[in-house]
């Protein structure tokens, strides 16, 4: 199976801050990469679809970069609406593993 | 309006069985492959298992293999998850999303206790 390992597993950052989390997969998965929020009691949400690609309507701060076995997820100016839980998940190959999760809050 | 919708959650005994089913509307449910995620109370996501458009290839976790069996209805635009042998740590929600992972339900919730 293939492992995700993202990084931190928790954040704390203040309004405006550029927050970036990181994901690192066991082997190469090329870019077939999706990042999630999932804010508390909700489904998760897609925001990043092939390592890098923003999901019809979610807000230009977000983005994601990477390839290969090293994945970077950004919020370029953190917005208080950001609070929630993000998870990496690799579609490279089955089974389709998700990372820890970063949860991450507002100072 | 695309949308999943989960039911057939609820308490079970240990080694006891449960059926998910879950809803399509919005879009050409026999186009996609769907999955099914479980979340155990503050944990992490978990991909369960993965059925094709056609209902011919299906993919299980290992902690749910030989227990598990997915299934779908295209006629009836409907995803089911037959869950045997239930066990504590399959206590969770369990949601079903398409391939894609754009579009998600809002989830059941299986509990396993006696």
């Amino acid at each position: 199976d293939i492992q995700m390992t993202q990084s931190p597993s928790s954040l704390s950052a203040s309004e405006g801050d550029r927050v970036t989390i990181t994901c690192q997969a066991s082997q190469d998965i090329s870019n077939y990469l999706n990042w999630f929020q999932q804010k508390s009691g909700k489904a998760p949400k897609l925001l990043i679809f092939d390592a890098s690609n923003l999901e019809t309507g979610v807000p230009s701060r977000f983005s994601g970069s990477g390839s290969g076995t090293d994945f970077t997820f950004t919020i370029s100016s953190l917005q208080p609406e950001d609070i929630a839980t993000y998870y990496c998940q690799q579609y490279d190959d089955l089974p389709y593993t998700f990372g820890q999760g970063t949860k991450l809050e507002i100072k | 309006e695309v949308q999943l919708v989960e039911s057939g959650g609820g308490l079970v005994q240990p080694g006891g069985s449960l059926r998910l089913s879950c809803a399509a509307s919005g879009f050409t449910f026999s186009s996609y492959a769907m999955n099914w995620v479980r979340q155990a109370p503050g944990k992490g996501l978990e991909w369960v298992s993965t059925i094709s458009a056609s209902g011919g290839p299906t993919f299980y976790a290992d902690s749910v293999r030989g227990r598990f069996t997915v299934s779908r209805d295209n006629s009836k635009n409907t995803l089911f998850l037959q869950m045997n042998s239930l066990r504590a740590e399959d206590s969770a929600l369990y949601y079903c999303a398409r391939i894609s992972g754009d579009v998600w339900g809002k989830g059941t919730t299986v509990t396993v206790s006696s």
